[in-house]
């Protein structure tokens, strides 16, 4: 079936701090997953995306990890930011044409 | 400024009735996405369109249709509106198919109220 969910549903970090946002996914058929950034008022952002023949994949400020053992995704973001405030959201591909989002995470970042 | 037009960006409609909602993607870009957002809820597909055809359904009511034009626009009609139709739906476009690229560009979405 189609299900990705998310760990907590919110997450308060420090200025400065590390975030690391988590995902489950279960069907373990999925051979992409992508993290949106959701502000409020906006629609969501792609951030960055990883595919299955891979367990790690970094960008500005943010890395991607995939154990497709434990059928886990994180987001971990470096520094956090108050502009990283937001509504976070792992999707996944399995072949077809189609995003299945989670239910998001929502990040505070407290001055 | 993700390129993705939606119109309107809100709506309030009572039961019963119907409503269009309007996507213009980017620029060159062939596949639309239809999603729904409701409160505390997930982004959930209903609809994929790529250059005019029908490509994805997902979990989209009888009630709610949608298409693709040739200048690659997109509606999505909404008809029969409950109460629980209340949410903001929105429309993401591609160049590629999801499979190939997970890059959505998303519009800024329309909030739809039942009243």
């Amino acid at each position: 079936g189609e299900s990705v969910g998310l760990h907590l549903p919110t997450l308060s970090v420090q200025e400065g701090d590390n975030s690391i946002i988590n995902c489950a996914y279960s069907n373990s058929a999925s051979d992409y997953f992508i993290w949106y950034k959701q502000e409020s008022g906006k629609g969501p952002q792609f951030i960055i995306d990883i595919r299955s023949n891979m367990d790690k994949r970094q960008g500005q400020r943010v890395t991607v990890l995939l154990n497709k053992t434990v059928k886990h995704l994180s987001l971990q973001i470096a520094a956090t930011q108050p502009g990283d405030s937001a509504v976070y959201f792992c999707a996944e591909n399995f072949g077809s044409e189609k995003l299945v989002f989670g239910k998001g995470t929502k990040l505070t970042v407290n001055p | 400024d993700s390129g993705v037009t939606q119109t309107p960006k809100h709506l309030i409609t009572a039961t019963g009735q119907r409503v269009t909602l309007r996507c213009s993607p980017r620029s060159g870009d062939l596949s639309v996405y239809w999603y729904q957002q409701s409160l505390d809820q997930g982004l959930q597909f209903l609809i994929q369109y790529y250059n005019g055809e029908e490509r994805a359904k997902g979990n989209i009511l009888e009630r709610f249709s949608a298409q693709q034009f040739p200048d690659l626009h997109s509606e999505l009609n909404l008809s029969s509106l409950e109460l629980g139709d209340s949410a903001l739906y929105f429309c993401a476009s591609s160049l590629f198919l999801a499979g190939e690229t997970g890059e959505l560009f998303f519009g800024e979405g329309s909030r739809l109220t039942v009243l």
